[in-house]
């Protein structure tokens, strides 16, 4: 079992572009949940998907989109890139519902704006 | 809004020695999950250890425990024999609602 795994690990972009991360969950895992972690930071929570659809928002702005494809893996979209986006993205992915709430995560993308 | 706040931004253990992380948190739910989970320097968040609120009994694996105190809102972790493999950092999580709300995080450093 390859776990969550994350693309690219390692990003710059230009302050005004666009970038895609990638996330393919475990295996056997339907819903993938976004986090940003500030440097020096706990994550916090962007978006979480389930069954292809948006299920759970947090406190980010609509440049933060994201996509779910049926094979359940997904991508986060950063549209308009500011300074302050300059984080790692983490991925994590879970089953729904109360029963087995553990979420498992993968090595993050570190995402550098200039 | 929910909140977890971690007031120990470092901490240090000698090896062996045990250390405890404090963390409170504050939520409006009535059924809900608490978690410790570990960053090493790889990034990979690593989950250490899980509490359900509804269960009076403290949560245990193998050398790390919790004091899980649910009328005072506080969810401490107790690393026991703590090895140079433990230095990390480490964050006190709630799940309202299905997503992981974290703490600001506290760095433990083991000392040989």
């Amino acid at each position: 079992d390859a776990g969550v795994t994350q693309s690219p690990t390692h990003l710059i972009k230009t302050r005004g572009q666009q970038v895609t991360l990638r996330c393919s969950p475990k295996s056997g895992h339907d819903t993938v949940s976004w986090y940003q972690q500030a440097l020096g930071q706990g994550p916090q929570f962007i978006f979480q998907y389930y069954e292809e659809e948006e299920r759970q928002r947090g406190n980010f702005p609509d440049r933060f989109s994201g996509h779910q494809f049926p094979n359940y893996s997904s991508e986060l979209n950063v549209n308009a890139l500011l300074l302050g986006d300059s984080a790692l993205y983490l991925c994590a992915s879970s089953l729904p519902g109360t029963e087995n709430t553990e979420a498992f995560f993968g090595q993050g993308t570190r995402l550098t704006v200039v | 809004a929910q909140t977890v706040t971690q007031s120990q931004p470092e901490m240090s253990v000698q090896e062996a020695e045990t250390v405890t992380l404090s963390c409170t948190y504050d939520t409006s739910e009535s059924d809900y999950y608490l978690f410790w989970y570990k960053q090493p320097p790889s990034r990979q968040m690593i989950l250490v250890i899980r509490q359900e609120a509804y269960k009076q009994q403290n949560a245990t694996e193998n050398r790390f425990s919790v004091n899980f105190q649910k009328a005072a809102k506080s969810f401490s972790l107790k690393i026991s024999d703590s090895q140079l493999g433990d230095a990390a950092m480490y964050f006190c999580a709630s799940d309202p609602a299905d997503k992981l709300i974290f703490g600001t995080g506290t760095r433990l450093q083991v000392f040989p």
